[in-house]
């Protein structure tokens, strides 16, 4: 699997959008992009995916970069309860679950 | 709908002891996946059953863990004898066969050895 590269942390004000950011230059053309978000004490759970078009579901928006190089999750209007670390990954489709989650973007939703 | 859970939620044993994670997984999951974090690291695939059979295994770190499914049901991941560097949480998470979606993932069991 192609490896990604995340910032660190990230605050965001409440009610704002929150943009996560994540480069995965060396991605193949049949991985996908993957964002799954951890929050405290809970398992991973996921968020959204797609291969090369924007895609948008109940929880979050994504969009990927014409050359597949790079994508930016977004979280229209954040809450507390958004607060969590977000991991992006590169991989084939949903069956294929043997993946690393690497060290993840810590988002801080603040008041 | 029931989601994975995982039994116990923390566990505290000694340096040569044996423990063993259960993991449930959602009513009629035929995939069943082990994750684990230890100190400091990232989050990394274990082993992934289909039903009761061991479909990959190759992120098992070494011969003392041992993962079942009897039955195909629950699972269960023994560490025997536990080591310090075992220390970590330990993640399930399981999947249907007849759809695509992802694997739905329970809140992990804390393992610390002293």
């Amino acid at each position: 699997d192609a490896k990604t590269t995340q910032p660190t942390s990230m605050d965001c004000a409440e009610g704002r959008a929150a943009n996560l950011p994540c480069n995965h230059s060396t991605i193949s053309g049949n991985e996908y992009v993957y964002w799954y978000r951890q929050i405290h004490s809970q398992g991973p759970q996921y968020i959204i995916h797609g291969l090369k078009n924007n895609e948008t579901n109940e929880m979050a928006s994504l969009i990927i970069t014409e050359d597949r190089k790079s994508s930016t999750l977004i979280l229209p209007h954040a809450t507390l309860r958004d607060t969590a670390v977000y991991y992006c990954i590169v991989k084939r489709s949903g069956g294929y679950q043997k993946v690393t989650f690497g060290t993840g973007t810590k988002l801080q939703v603040i008041p | 709908e029931a989601g994975v859970t995982q039994f116990p939620s923390h566990s505290v044993i000694e340096k040569g002891q044996t423990v063993t994670l259960r993991c449930d997984p959602i009513s009629g999951h035929d995939n069943l996946y082990w994750y684990r974090r230890v100190m400091g690291k990232e989050i990394k695939f274990l082993l992934h059953f289909v039903k009761e059979s061991k479909q990959d295994e190759s992120g098992m770190p070494n011969n003392r863990f041992l993962a079942e499914r009897t039955g195909g049901t629950y699972s269960t991941l023994k560490v025997q004898p536990a080591e310090l560097e075992d220390s970590g949480v330990y993640f399930c998470a399981s999947r249907p066969s007849d759809r695509e979606v992802e694997a739905f993932f329970g809140q992990g069991t804390r393992l610390t050895v002293v």
